[in-house]
C-alpha cells in the first residue's frame, strides 16, 4: 500500500504571495490532518478534514485554509505569506471513523516552505 | 485541556544499549490514545507504537515497548538494543480529536 504523499516537497516564496500544498492520503483513509512544525512552536495542529468537511480546527489565522476532495485528497492554502510562515508542513491520514482515540495517523514526508 | 510533556530535550545512548524516553500527559477524558513517532533529519514522522487508555497490557512493537503507567499519567518509550539508525527526534503524542505533541527528545546513538 502506498503511503501518504505530499507535493511539492520544497517551496520558496516571497512575502505576500500565496501557496497551495497538496496531500494524497493512504488508500481507504478518509481523514486528513495538517500540522505546522517550526523550531520555536513545535508541532501545531492546523485542521482536519473528513469526508470533504472540516471536522476540527486549530488556532491559526484565516490566511490558512484547506479543503478535501471526494477522493480524500486534500489541499492547504496559505494566502498573503509572512516571513513567520516558513515551516515544515506535515499532512497525516487516518481512517477517521468512530473511536477516534484509536485512530492512528500516518504522516507524509512534509513540504518545507521558505518565505523570503 | 490536554497536554503532553517531554522533559528530556536530548539524550545519548551507547549502541546496543536500551534507552527510555520519558513522556507524561494530562487529560480529563477517559478515552484517549497515546502514540510515539520518530522523526529523522529528513522530516518525515514515522509511527512507532500506540497505547490505548483501556489497554491492560503495555504495547510492544519489535524493539519498541511502551511503559504505560495510567495512575502516574506516564507513557515512556523503551528502545531496546539501540542502533545507529535510531538517532532522531522522538515525539510523544496524544489524540483527542487532534494529535497533540510534546516538544520532542533528540536521541543520539553513539557507536
Amino acid at each position: 500500500k502506498a503511503g501518504v504523499t505530499q507535493t511539492p516537497r520544497y517551496l520558496i516564496k516571497t512575502r505576500g504571495q500565496q501557496v497551495t500544498l497538496s496531500c494524497s492520503p493512504i488508500s481507504g483513509h478518509r481523514s486528513v490532518s495538517w500540522y505546522q512544525q517550526t523550531p520555536g512552536q513545535g508541532l501545531q495542529f492546523l485542521f482536519e478534514y473528513f469526508s470533504e468537511t472540516q471536522r476540527n480546527k486549530g488556532n491559526f489565522p484565516g490566511r490558512f485554509s484547506g479543503r478535501q476532495f471526494s477522493n480524500s485528497r486534500s489541499e492547504m492554502n496559505v494566502s498573503t505569506l509572512e516571513l513567520g510562515d516558513s515551516a515544515l508542513f506535515l499532512c497525516a491520514s487516518s481512517w477517521g471513523g468512530k473511536g477516534g482515540y484509536q485512530d492512528t495517523q500516518y504522516f507524509g514526508p512534509g513540504t518545507r516552505l521558505t518565505v523570503l | 485541556a490536554q497536554k503532553i510533556t517531554q522533559t528530556q530535550p536530548g539524550m545519548f545512548v551507547q549502541e546496543k544499549e536500551a534507552v527510555t524516553l520519558d513522556c507524561t500527559y494530562d487529560t480529563s477524558d477517559p478515552s484517549y490514545g497515546l502514540f510515539w513517532y520518530k522523526q529523522p533529519s529528513s522530516g518525515e514522522m514515522i509511527f512507532l507504537i500506540y497505547q490505548g487508555s483501556y489497554d491492560q497490557q503495555n504495547a510492544t512493537e519489535g524493539r519498541y515497548s511502551l511503559n504505560f503507567q495510567k495512575a502516574r499519567k506516564s507513557a515512556n518509550l523503551v528502545i531496546s538494543a539501540s542502533q545507529l539508525g535510531d538517532s532522531a527526534m522522538y515525539f510523544c503524542a496524544m489524540i483527542g480529536g487532534k494529535l497533540i505533541f510534546g516538544q520532542g527528545t533528540e536521541l543520539s546513538v553513539k557507536p
